[in-house]
């Protein structure tokens, strides 16, 4: 049984680029979370999505940041113009659709901006 | 705001000795207090949780005590080993509201052989 699949597991990008993060989420499961983790730092929650749907963005940065879970094909992070504040590792997990269970999460997208 | 504090920022044991990690909270709306374990390079791994109408829970080498008058709860790493050596991370969240978990800022753990 796989787990959070994160791709890529790092990339690198110059001021002003787009960076697109992927995570897939654990099998049967539908909701997702998306973190961030500066050095140093605890996780910082930034979206909770379930399929086609943001339920709360409440940690996600008003600009540049969006993110999206389709029908089909994983979740999607995805910064534009990224600035050197950006570097950071971004963590994604997923929990099954009910109010108990833990989330489990990937290995994370080290994102560095040069 | 950080909404979960933890402490110590870094800890050294020796080897079979017992690693105490603390985190208190103020919104008394949390419900859910998991503890994760974090490799370098790695994602953080569950490693156990608690929810309020609970004092104590234990699995294996780890325990979580919880106080909830005082909106405080501990990890006890009994016996402890080398290859515990990683950070760990305190966590709450409100279950009914999504599940999105508020971190403390991590404990560094170094075992000594």
């Amino acid at each position: 049984n796989a787990g959070v699949m994160q791709n890529p597991r790092h990339l690198v990008r110059r001021r002003g680029q787009e960076a697109r993060l992927r995570c897939s989420p654990m099998k049967g499961h539908s909701h997702v979370y998306w973190y961030r983790q500066l050095p140093e730092e605890g996780l910082k929650f930034m979206v909770y999505l379930q399929k086609e749907n943001i339920i709360d963005e409440s940690g996600m940065p008003k600009e540049r940041f969006s993110a999206e879970f389709p029908k089909e094909g994983p979740s999607i992070l995805r910064i534009q113009q990224v600035v050197r504040g950006d570097s950071a590792a971004y963590f994604c997990a997923s929990s099954p659709p009910h109010s108990n269970q833990p989330q489990h999460f990937g290995d994370g997208t080290r994102l560095s901006i040069l | 705001q950080q909404q979960v504090k933890q402490s110590p920022q870094s800890l050294i044991v020796q080897k079979g000795g017992i690693s105490i990690i603390n985190c208190a909270y103020e919104n008394t709306a949390f419900d859910y207090f998991p503890w994760y374990q974090q490799f370098p390079g790695k994602g953080p791994a569950l490693l156990i949780a608690i929810r309020p109408d609970v004092s104590e829970k234990k699995e294996g080498r780890f325990t979580i005590s919880f106080n909830k008058s005082a909106k405080q709860f501990s990890l006890h790493i009994m016996d402890s080993q080398p290859g515990d050596s990683a950070t760990y991370f305190c966590a709450a969240s409100i279950t009914n509201s999504g599940y999105a978990l508020n971190f403390g800022k991590g404990t560094s753990l170094l075992v000594t052989p």
